[in-house]
């Protein structure tokens, strides 16, 4: 059981630069969500989905865009990096009826 | 929106001691509370979690933490620490009526245990 996968795990990208991280998640979780994760700032929700087809915004979405397709994939765009998108991102899917959050290990991405 | 605040960027200790990690958050309405571990270049896994009920919660590894609404309060603790808790620990939490899965983190606490 893979659980949570996120890839790339690491990207170096120069400003100005797109890119694409991929989530995957073999549980049949409906909810799916993007952090990014900041020295000193904990975990920020970037964008998080309820189900196939739908998006929304949480606290730091500016840069990023998000699809969800299918219901097992959710995907997070960069249209224009920027140094400030340096940071690691996590992918998270949910039980429901535990409350308990699913975590990939992470996407490390570094924007020159 | 919640704001959650941890007390303590680093807590050192030493091995066998106990430990406390503390955790505020600002609103009184119902809430869930978790705690998640997270060891290094490693993505968080959940350590405990109040919905509701009892309000000292055990979770893995031999934490426990209380929940204490008149002071919005969920610190963690462990009497005993091995060297394998060295790890970043982050309390988050979730308005009963928000979006399920919407957590609001702690800036997080290192937790470094010295033999």
């Amino acid at each position: 059981n893979a659980g949570v996968t996120q890839t790339p795990k690491f990207r170096v990208l120069k400003t100005g630069q797109s890119m694409t991280l991929l989530c995957a998640q073999d549980m049949n979780h409906e909810y799916m969500y993007w952090y990014r994760q900041d020295p000193g700032m904990g975990l920020r929700l970037i964008h998080y989905s309820v189900g196939e087809g739908t998006t929304a915004k949480g606290e730091v979405p500016d840069g990023y865009n998000v699809s969800r397709l299918k219901k097992q994939n959710f995907l997070l765009g960069l249209e224009s990096a920027a140094p400030s998108q340096t940071s690691v991102y996590f992918c998270a899917s949910i039980r429901v009826n535990t409350g308990e959050l699913f975590f990939g290990e992470g996407s490390r991405l570094t924007v020159l | 929106a919640q704001s959650v605040t941890q007390l303590d960027s680093q807590v050192p200790v030493f091995e066998e001691a106990p430990v406390e990690l503390r955790c505020n958050y600002s609103s009184s309405v119902s809430v869930y509370l978790f705690w998640y571990v997270q060891y290094p270049n490693q993505g968080l896994q959940l350590l405990l979690k109040y919905l509701s009920g009892s309000t000292l919660v055990k979770g893995i590894n031999g934490f426990e933490a209380e929940f204490n609404k008149s002071q919005t309060s969920f610190h963690l603790r462990k009497p005993s620490v091995h060297i394998s808790d060295t790890a970043e620990y982050f309390c988050a939490v979730s308005d009963s009526g928000s979006t399920l899965g919407r957590l609001y983190f702690g800036r997080g606490t290192q937790l470094t245990v010295w033999p």
